[in-house]
């Protein structure tokens, strides 16, 4: 089955430094990649949506220069949390469809634990 | 708008057990029904899915899904429960012709097998 490979899988990092997150699917093309967040014991949060070759689409309440999303090919989407803090420790998951094939599930990164100290 | 209900937060079952995890839907139209399992501290993998067909969907690991129309409903189960089946899953809806939008996923019921 298709694979998204999401990198890295923790991170943690100091308050005020940006951290990037990379999110690939490794045997498809995926024009549109969708960024959630998740915290403890909760259901994933919509973020934004990652569209190739334009800008992305954020979710009411999320803050688009904090999170900085960036999708320059079908296969790699970014997604940079800028000056860090610690309300931003998460785990963040990224998920792409094969656009080539129809009605097919999503499929997911495996996620990245960010621990801001 | 398009919604999904798992109303239990926590299911317990005894291994070998049958088990049902429920999920109820909202959704404009035909819907596109789905089944994730996550493990602590990792991304979600797909169990199964129903686009059309057949309403009786069976997934990976022994997981099966009925899809009831009437009821708007996509309850997973299982026959027999193993302890490795102790997870997080998610039930997640798509409208079918709501194209390339995101999963509309449910808040998640942890599942505890045991022993």
């Amino acid at each position: 089955g298709a694979v998204v490979s999401q990198h890295p899988s923790r991170v943690i990092c100091k308050s005020g430094t940006s951290v990037k997150i990379e999110c690939r699917s490794l045997d498809f093309q995926a024009t549109t990649m969708f960024w959630y967040r998740q915290f403890p014991k909760q259901s994933l949060m919509l973020m934004a949506t990652s569209n190739e070759g334009s800008k992305a689409t954020y979710e009411q309440g999320v803050e688009k220069d904090k999170f900085l999303i960036n999708h320059a090919s079908l296969t790699l989407s970014t997604l940079t949390v800028t000056s860090a803090h610690p309300e931003d420790s998460s785990f963040y998951i990224c998920s792409a469809r094969d656009l080539n094939r129809v009605n097919t599930e999503a499929f997911f990164g495996q996620g990245t634990r960010l621990t801001v100290v | 708008a398009q919604s999904v209900a798992q109303p239990e937060d926590q299911v317990n079952v005894a291994e070998g057990n049958p088990l049902t995890v429920k999920c109820t839907y909202s959704v404009s139209g035909n819907p596109y029904l789905f089944w994730y399992v996550q493990y602590p501290n990792r991304g979600l993998q797909f169990l199964l899915k129903y686009i059309t067909g057949d309403n009786l969907v069976k997934g990976s690991y022994g997981f099966e899904a009925e899809f009831n129309k009437s009821q708007t409903s996509f309850h997973l189960k299982k026959p027999s429960a193993l302890v490795s089946d102790s997870a997080l899953y998610f039930c997640a809806v798509r409208g079918a012709n709501s194209g390339n939008t995101p999963l509309v996923f449910g808040k998640g019921t942890r599942l505890s097998v045991i022993a």
